[in-house]
């Protein structure tokens, strides 16, 4: 079963900088898989952030950034805020099946 | 701007079909490059996929939920539907629907647009 590897828990200093991952356990990710990222608050629902690696969706911050580094992809915040402090999931295309990261909770303090 | 809302009873009991409708608003659900979805999460924890469909027809549904899921399109209503069989207490969830952009000359793959979510309890 493949799956899609994410750290549970992230912590960060305002005004720091965070390179959250996404894996796989069953090789390297690269960007034919369309990795793409989502921001989850308590009690909303998901908010796109990235997608096909490395493009911003509208309207997002450009201190969040998407690349590949080695094998997984990541997903950077550049002087984090407090209102980044949130859930994160990693999304990936894997020949017209949806795989979803457990999701990492990112601190801000 | 694409609108997206799910609608369905609250509460179902276990071993009966769990029914929901997303009703799209904003664009035609016939447009092309792009898969209808759900998506759901179970209380305090992550996000799953559940399944997703063409207008035109292809279903595509996650292999853990596949024999249970139905995703279907009413393309006259401009809405979307998705069916959920044998239900117990492990499938209580906040369901969303969502727009999934996989291109069409260009290819994309990502959830576009999000449904703020129902919450479906599975209880007798």
């Amino acid at each position: 079963q493949t799956v899609v590897t994410q750290e549970p828990s992230f912590s960060v200093s305002p005004g720091g900088t965070v390179t959250l991952t996404c894996g796989l356990n069953s090789g390297p990710v690269s960007t034919s898989y369309f990795p793409s990222w989502y921001q989850q608050k308590p009690g909303q629902a998901p908010r796109t952030l990235i997608y096909r690696t490395n493009t911003r969706s509208s309207g997002v911050p450009d201190r969040f950034s998407g690349s590949i580094l080695g094998n997984k992809a990541a997903l950077t915040i550049t002087g984090a805020q407090a209102d980044d402090e949130a859930d994160y999931y990693c999304v990936l295309y894997l020949s017209s099946v949806i795989l979803i990261g457990g999701g990492t909770k990112l601190t801000v303090l | 701007q694409v609108r997206l809302q799910e609608s369905g009873p609250g509460l179902v009991k276990p071993s009966q079909t769990l029914s929901l409708t997303c009703t799209v608003s904003g664009d035609s659900i016939s447009s092309d490059g792009y898969y209808w979805s759900w998506i759901r999460q179970p209380p305090g924890k992550g996000l799953e996929w559940i399944g997703y469909m063409y207008y035109s027809g292809s279903t595509y549904y996650n292999p853990s939920l596949k024999s249970r899921v139905t995703i279907s399109v009413d393309t006259s209503k401009n809405q979307f539907s998705l069916k959920l069989s044998s239900v117990t207490a492990a499938d209580t969830a906040v369901y969303y629907c969502a727009r999934y952009y996989y291109g069409s000359r260009n290819f994309y793959n990502y959830f576009q647009h999000w449904g703020q979510g129902t919450l479906v309890t599975v209880s007798s």
